[in-house]
């Protein structure tokens, strides 16, 4: 079994680009969600969510948007780039609280 | 609301000393709470959650609904032990609540 890859590993956007982050999970969980990772706040959720067809947002959903056709996957879009948005994110797919995560993107916005 | 509260950024000890990181937690219901880690290069991975009282590598937490406490404990830390540690809380929609995590330094 994969778990759930993340792509891509690296990225470098001016500001104003768009681009999606891909996230696809084979354990057939329900729940998915997108966090970012910067230093000294943690991890902050963006967006989840809990089914197929079913998104929400997070703690920080402004700049991001998501979607949820398939069980399976759950890409993150940027709609125009910020350097604000300069940050690791990583996907995660969970059941009851044990989440599994991604490799990991480490975006980097100019 | 619901936070979690890690309020050390990082912890540096010497390898063999005792080991505590500190989680403490504000949610209205029932808690379940984890740990997570992230080695160097590695992902982000479940090191323990609270309903299965078990020891991982040494590290044990125990709930202090009390003191709304979470905290991680290893009587004698490795240097493979270093790491950044995560607290986390699940809440009543699935939702993971994190903390800011804190870098444990495990000096030879």
């Amino acid at each position: 079994n994969a778990g759930v890859t993340q792509t891509p590993k690296f990225q470098v956007l001016k500001t104003g680009q768009s681009m999606t982050l891909q996230c696809a999970q084979d354990m057939n969980h329900e729940y998915m969600s997108w966090y970012r990772q910067d230093p000294g706040m943690g991890l902050r959720l963006i967006h989840y969510s809990v089914g197929a067809g079913i998104t929400d947002q997070g703690e920080v959903p402004n700049g991001y948007n998501v979607s949820r056709s398939t069980t399976e996957d759950f890409p993150l879009r940027l709609l125009s780039a910020a350097p604000s948005q300069t940050s690791v994110y990583f996907c995660a797919s969970s059941y009851g609280g044990l989440a599994f995560f991604g490799q990991g993107t480490r975006l980097t916005v100019v | 609301a619901q936070r979690v509260t890690q309020p050390e950024k990082l912890l540096s000890v010497f390898k063999g000393a005792p080991v505590e990181l500190k989680c403490n937690y504000s949610y209205s219901g029932s808690p379940e709470l984890f740990w997570y880690v992230q080695y160097s290069r590695q992902r982000l991975q479940l090191l323990l959650r609270h309903i299965s009282r078990e020891s991982i590598k040494g590290f044990t937490a125990d709930l202090n609904k009390g003191e709304t406490s979470f905290h991680l404990k290893k009587p004698f830390a490795q240097e493979e032990d270093s790491a950044m540690y995560y607290c986390a809380l699940k809440d009543n929609t699935g939702k993971l609540i994190f903390g800011q995590g804190t870098t444990l330094q495990v000096k030879p």
